[in-house]
């Protein structure tokens, strides 16, 4: 099994929801980042989260850290196709390697 | 534009070939990550460099040979490939403070090579 899961797989939304997409770790946490990317294309880094109750936001976009440093969650507020792709964690498990998820697509219907 | 290129971005080779692919981050970063990602599998970290040191080699086969002549160019040498190979190649630059913790990574936009 992988170190981190995430979920769901993929999702469809219709433009204008929110939606949240999971990451779960199998071990603490010090470092977490979420990042995006288009299909075939490289990642754009979005944000990291390194304490345990962390919130942070970028324009529609915030993830959280559980206290744990276990699970992180990002939402979407008010869905736009420009948020389609594939979004995928990565984490620091003070190692000096980042390890990532599988990745969540999410497909935004106009 | 992440502040890290890469070229080709595409490339089609056969199993007998030598090829490269080249990566530079204009950045000012210190360590610098090749990562192959397959289709439906996760991101694999293959080799990272540190101040032009390589620090991790993933058990990458032989056929990948990596070279970093300095902090801003990385070059993944191929030769011999498999078409199990075929994958999107990425590069990453970061930032590696003391004692080794790294930052976040930037990526360039990757190669996507095939192998026939």
């Amino acid at each position: 099994s992988q170190e981190l899961e995430q979920s769901p797989q993929s999702l469809i939304v219709q433009e204008g929801k929110n939606l949240t997409i999971n990451c779960t770790s199998s071990k603490t946490l010090y470092g977490l980042y979420w990042y995006k990317q288009k299909y075939g294309e490289g990642l754009i880094f979005l944000m990291m989260l390194q304490k345990g109750g962390e919130e942070k936001s970028h324009e529609k976009i915030t993830a959280k850290l559980d206290e744990k440093k276990q699970q992180s969650s990002l939402h979407i507020t008010a869905s736009q196709p420009s948020h389609a792709g594939i979004y995928l964690c990565g984490a620091d498990y003070n190692n000096n390697d980042m390890r990532f998820g599988a990745g969540t697509r999410l497909t935004v219907k106009p | 534009e992440t502040g890290v290129t890469q070229t080709p971005r595409h490339l089609v080779m056969g199993m007998t070939n030598k090829k490269s692919l080249k990566c530079e981050q204009h950045l000012g970063h210190n360590a610098m990550y090749w990562y192959k990602q397959s289709a439906k599998k996760p991101l694999e970290l293959m080799f990272v460099y540190s101040l032009e040191e390589r620090v991790e080699n993933n058990s990458v086969p032989s056929r990948f040979s990596p070279e970093c002549p300095n902090s801003s160019h990385l070059f993944l040498h191929l030769h011999t490939l498999q078409p199990e190979d075929s994958a999107l190649y990425l590069c990453a630059s970061s930032q590696r403070h003391g004692g080794g913790r790294m930052r976040e990574q930037y990526f360039g936009p990757g190669t996507r090579l095939t192998v026939t």
